[in-house]
């Protein structure tokens, strides 16, 4: 059974930096054809995508919000991290990560809330 | 960035009747390898999306055969064949042959 699942801060403050960690299980990130990525969705809006990273540690970025991403994985303990820098209020979002499978999303996480607010 | 447009943008539906939601995007979306990437995605309210369709038609294991996808290049459709109860939510569709990816603004689907 593949699982993933979101944890990080609720609340941040404007210009601190948020970091989200992505647990996952049920496949593994050394294997071929596999990715974990990030994605956010603005109370009330769509959904977009931030940050990739692959089995093979290639790594694709959202290119409005490159400058302020990272993105790593620990394949042994079965995790991904995010950063963002420069939090803004307009960063308030539900964030999710997801599982790709040659370079399509399939599993997702169940999303963690994330304020950011003096 | 591709740009994926989605009509309607609400859609009110009888129980039993059928129900269809275009999805055009500004690029084609048929990859180097010759597939077309273009997934559906449904989300019901304070869930996370669950992929329905990937690849333009293929359905997702466990996904109920009264949802169906079609099209090609840069025009898609979602069709739901007889609506049920659970269908209610926001649908995307979501292209994955250009990064980023990049999903439509989403369509409701609510019970007349």
């Amino acid at each position: 059974q593949i699982t993933l699942k979101e944890s990080g801060p609720t609340l941040v403050k404007p210009t601190q930096t948020l970091t989200l960690t992505c647990s996952f299980s049920g496949f593994s990130l050394s294997t071929r054809g596999v990715g974990v990525g990030w994605v956010r969705q603005p109370p009330g809006k769509a959904l977009d995508w931030l940050a990739l990273i692959y089995w093979d540690d290639d790594k694709r970025y959202s290119p409005s919000l490159r400058s302020r991403l990272a993105i790593t994985k620990d394949s042994s303990k079965n995790r991904v991290v995010l950063t963002m820098t420069n939090m803004d209020p307009v960063d308030t979002a539900t964030y999710y990560c997801a599982r790709e499978w040659w370079e399509q999303p399939d599993y997702w996480g169940q999303g963690t809330p994330v304020t950011v607010s003096s | 960035d591709v740009v994926m447009t989605q009509s309607p943008l609400s859609l009110p539906v009888t129980l039993g009747q059928p129900a269809s939601i275009s999805c055009r995007s500004s690029q084609s979306l048929v990859y180097s390898d010759g597939d077309t990437y273009l997934n559906w995605f449904h989300q019901r309210p304070g869930q996370s999306p669950r992929r329905l369709i990937y690849k333009v038609s293929n359905r997702d294991s466990g996904v109920p055969d009264r949802f169906s996808g079609s099209g090609s290049g840069t025009d898609f459709t979602l069709k739901i064949s007889r609506v049920e109860a659970e269908d209610v939510g926001i649908y995307y569709c979501m292209q994955g042959a250009h990064w980023p990816w990049t999903f439509g603004q989403g369509t409701r689907v609510e019970i007349k």
